[in-house]
């Protein structure tokens, strides 16, 4: 079981919106602007796509946005595109309780 | 560029020991906290451990706190973990992470992973 709640698919048609969450505590999401979230491509590493709950690393395209209200963050992708598919995990700081960070169980998104 | 190759992946019966290695080239190594993250499918991510970038500081998730030890050298840009003790649930593909920026929450840099397998 994940310290942060995702669902476990989502899917979506080429030039649409979709919408991942993720849900967390008072203790991880809902404390600290450090919610990242990552790409993954089957058998690749995972590629950092927002960071500090709605920054974009230099290269991410800006289909990929993030946002946060209290104990939840999403992460948007808009104008979909079939190279978007992929799982996409959320992570948050948590502090120093077991573990100083924590993910979500990831997202696979489907173009449909 | 930045790059992170890890090695010393491999197969290994229950209670045995790995080490993993991760050369870091294309910035200064002494500069970053470093970290090892793990995937496995059943699971996916998963933070293991993290060092400052003096040494000075270890954290470890609590699963693996007392069997794994993080260390690095930085005269040779490298990090290291020692897995003891190794379980079943330890099996994943490790990947040395580091921050996009200095003093960042977040791992911007990734290597391509060294699978290690924990079965008899």
């Amino acid at each position: 079981q994940s310290a942060l709640t995702q669902p476990a698919s989502v899917s979506g048609s080429p030039g649409q919106s979709i919408t991942i969450s993720c849900t967390g505590t008072s203790s991880d999401v809902g404390s600290y602007n450090l919610v990242s979230w990552y790409q993954q491509h089957p058998g690749k590493a995972p590629k950092l796509m927002i960071y500090e709950v709605n920054k974009r690393p230099s290269g991410v395209s800006n289909r990929f946005s993030g946002s946060k209200s209290g104990n939840t963050a999403s992460l948007t992708i808009s104008g979909l595109q079939a190279e978007d598919e992929a799982d996409y995990y959320c992570c948050s700081y948590a502090g120093t309780r077991s573990t100083n960070w924590v993910f979500g169980g990831g997202t696979e998104l489907t173009v449909l | 560029e930045v790059h992170l190759v890890e090695s010393g992946g491999g197969l290994v019966q229950p209670g045995g020991s790995l080490r993993l290695s991760c050369v870091a080239s294309g910035f200064t190594f002494s500069d970053y906290w470093m970290s090892w993250v793990r995937h496995t499918p059943g699971k996916g991510l998963e933070w293991v451990a993290n060092i400052k970038n003096d040494g000075s500081a270890r954290n470890y998730v609590d699963s693996v706190k007392g069997r794994f030890t993080i260390s690095r050298d930085d005269p040779k840009n490298s990090l290291f973990l020692q897995m003891n003790s190794l379980r079943a649930e330890d099996t994943a593909v490790y990947y040395c992470a580091r921050a996009l920026y200095s003093g960042n929450s977040d791992w911007g840099y990734w290597g391509l992973g060294t699978l290690v397998t924990v079965s008899s």
